[in-house]
């Protein structure tokens, strides 16, 4: 798996837009890009992922550069129970034995009122 | 109306203890996980497991073992109980392939 780096903390104003930032220059064609995040004491929640295009749900942006070498999660309205550590994950789609993802030190992001 | 759940939330066992922690998924997802997050907060995959494959991650020790009764449980055995294993451990499920997965609440296991 490619390996991800990203900013140790963020911190974000509440009702600003969050941009957490990650970089994985080593990506190979086939890897995906996923995000999570853990709320303190709980389980990670899965954001949002992509391939090569721009993605968008409910919950967040993901915006992936040309060459696919970084990307940015956006929450466009940040809250302050969007405090959490997010992880940026490059990982292979995995057939039927599942995804096995490798996550790191994660971005914590605290949104301040 | 939990979709992943575990059982117990807390553990406290001494060292030498064999233990299991339980999971349950009402999903109807056929894939299931392990992952391991240690006092450094480093959360790391032990294993993936569907009625197909058993992927095991290669630095978790045999001590640790799935086991699972049936496709909605998963359940996680250690034997011989160290210091070490002191740590949240948290299942998850999915489909199989599928990119987004469904974590439970965590289980946090202290070795005394």
């Amino acid at each position: 798996d490619a390996k991800t780096t990203q900013p140790t903390s963020m911190d974000c104003a509440e009702g600003r837009a969050a941009n957490l930032p990650c970089n994985h220059s080593t990506i190979s064609g086939n890897e995906y890009v996923y995000w999570y995040r853990q709320i303190h004491s709980q389980g990670p929640q899965y954001i949002i992922h992509g391939l090569k295009n721009n993605e968008t749900n409910e919950m967040a942006s993901l915006i992936i550069t040309e060459d696919r070498k970084s990307s940015t999660l956006i929450l466009p309205h940040a809250t302050l129970r969007d405090t959490a550590v997010y992880y940026c994950i490059v990982r292979v789609a995995s057939g039927e034995g599942g995804n096995q993802f490798y996550f790191g030190t994660g971005t914590s992001l605290t949104v301040i009122p | 109306d939990t979709a992943v759940s575990q059982t117990p939330k807390y553990l406290v066992t001494q060292m030498g203890n064999d233990k299991s922690i339980k999971c349950e998924q009402n999903l109807g997802h056929d894939t299931m996980y392990w992952y391991k997050q240690d006092s450094k907060k480093f959360l790391k995959i032990m294993f993936s497991y569907n009625n197909k494959e058993l992927i095991i991650n290669e630095t978790v020790p045999n001590r640790f073992s799935p086991k699972s009764p049936d496709k909605a449980h998963l359940n996680l055995h250690i034997n011989s109980l160290e210091l070490g294993d002191s740590a949240v451990y948290f299942c998850a499920s999915s489909q199989p392939g599928a990119h987004e997965q469904y974590f439970g609440p965590g289980t946090r296991l202290t070795v005394t």
